[in-house]
C-alpha cells in the first residue's frame, strides 16, 4: 500500500495566522483527500483534492478557509487560514490504496492546537 | 440524511476473549464498508473491507459481518491482545462515489490483560 508522509505532524498556532500542511505520497495517485477530526470526534471529509483542477469541496468546508494544492500526483498540501481555537484538530490526508478501488491509506496526520 | 453510527462508545474485554464491534449506517445504497483502527496519535490503519455484495469476509483473527436486511456491520476480533486496545471506526462508501468515505463515530476497545 502507499506511504504517506505528512508534516509537520503538530503545530500551536496564534489565532488570526494560517498553517499549511503537506502530504507526500511514495508513488503517483490519481486522487488524494484531506480529512478533519476534532478531540474526540470522527473523520469528515473536507475536500477531495484532484491533479490539474480544482479540489472539491464538502458541505461546511469553503476554499477561502480551506485551500488546497495539488501540484502534481504525490504531493498536496491543505493551508488552514485564520486560524481560531475551534479549528484546534487533526488533518488528516488520505489516498487511494495502490492497486485497490477502494480502501483509503492514511498519513499520520497533524494535530493542531490554536491559542 | 446519511449517516452511519456505532452502537456502543467503549467496549472492555479481558485479553484472549472475542470481541464484537457494531455499527448501524442508514445508506442502503452504498457499495463498500471499511473497518478502520487508530491507535493514540496516529492515522485510522485499513483493517478490513467487504463489499455490498457480500455476507462475510474473513482476515486475519479478524471477520466482518454485513447484514443489509437491518444495515448492520459488525467488527470481530478473535483472541483479543493488548496490541489491540484502539478506536475502531467503521466507514460507508456510497454507491458511484469512488472517494467520499462516511466514518461512524468509533468505538474505544479496552483489552484488560
Amino acid at each position: 500500500s502507499a506511504v504517506i508522509s505528512q508534516k509537520p505532524s503538530r503545530d500551536i498556532c496564534q489565532r488570526g495566522t494560517s498553517l499549511t500542511i503537506q502530504c507526500q505520497v511514495d508513488s503517483q495517485v490519481t486522487m488524494m483527500f484531506w480529512y478533519r477530526q476534532q478531540p474526540g470526534q470522527s473523520l469528515t471529509l473536507i475536500a477531495t483534492a484532484n491533479q490539474g483542477s480544482e479540489a472539491t469541496y464538502e458541505s461546511g468546508f469553503v476554499i477561502d478557509k480551506f485551500p488546497i494544492s495539488r501540484p502534481n500526483l504525490t504531493f498536496s498540501t491543505l493551508t488552514v487560514s485564520n486560524l481560531s481555537p475551534e479549528d484546534s484538530s487533526i488533518y488528516l490526508c488520505s489516498v487511494d490504496r495502490t492497486g485497490r478501488a477502494f480502501g483509503y491509506t492514511f498519513g499520520s496526520g497533524t494535530r493542531l492546537t490554536v491559542v | 440524511g446519511e449517516s452511519v453510527g456505532l452502537h456502543l462508545p467503549t467496549l472492555s474485554v479481558q485479553e484472549g476473549d472475542n470481541s464484537i464491534i457494531n455499527c448501524a449506517y442508514s445508506n442502503s445504497a452504498s457499495d463498500y464498508f471499511i473497518w478502520y483502527k487508530q491507535e493514540s496519535g496516529k492515522g485510522p490503519q485499513f483493517i478490513i473491507d467487504i463489499r455490498s455484495n457480500m455476507d462475510k469476509r474473513q482476515g486475519q483473527r479478524v471477520t466482518v459481518l454485513l447484514n443489509k436486511t437491518v444495515k448492520h456491520l459488525s467488527l470481530q476480533i478473535a483472541a483479543t491482545q493488548p496490541g489491540d486496545s484502539a478506536v475502531y471506526f467503521c466507514a460507508e462508501i456510497p454507491s458511484g462515489n469512488t472517494g467520499k468515505l462516511i466514518f461512524g463515530q468509533g468505538t474505544t476497545l479496552q483489552v484488560k490483560p
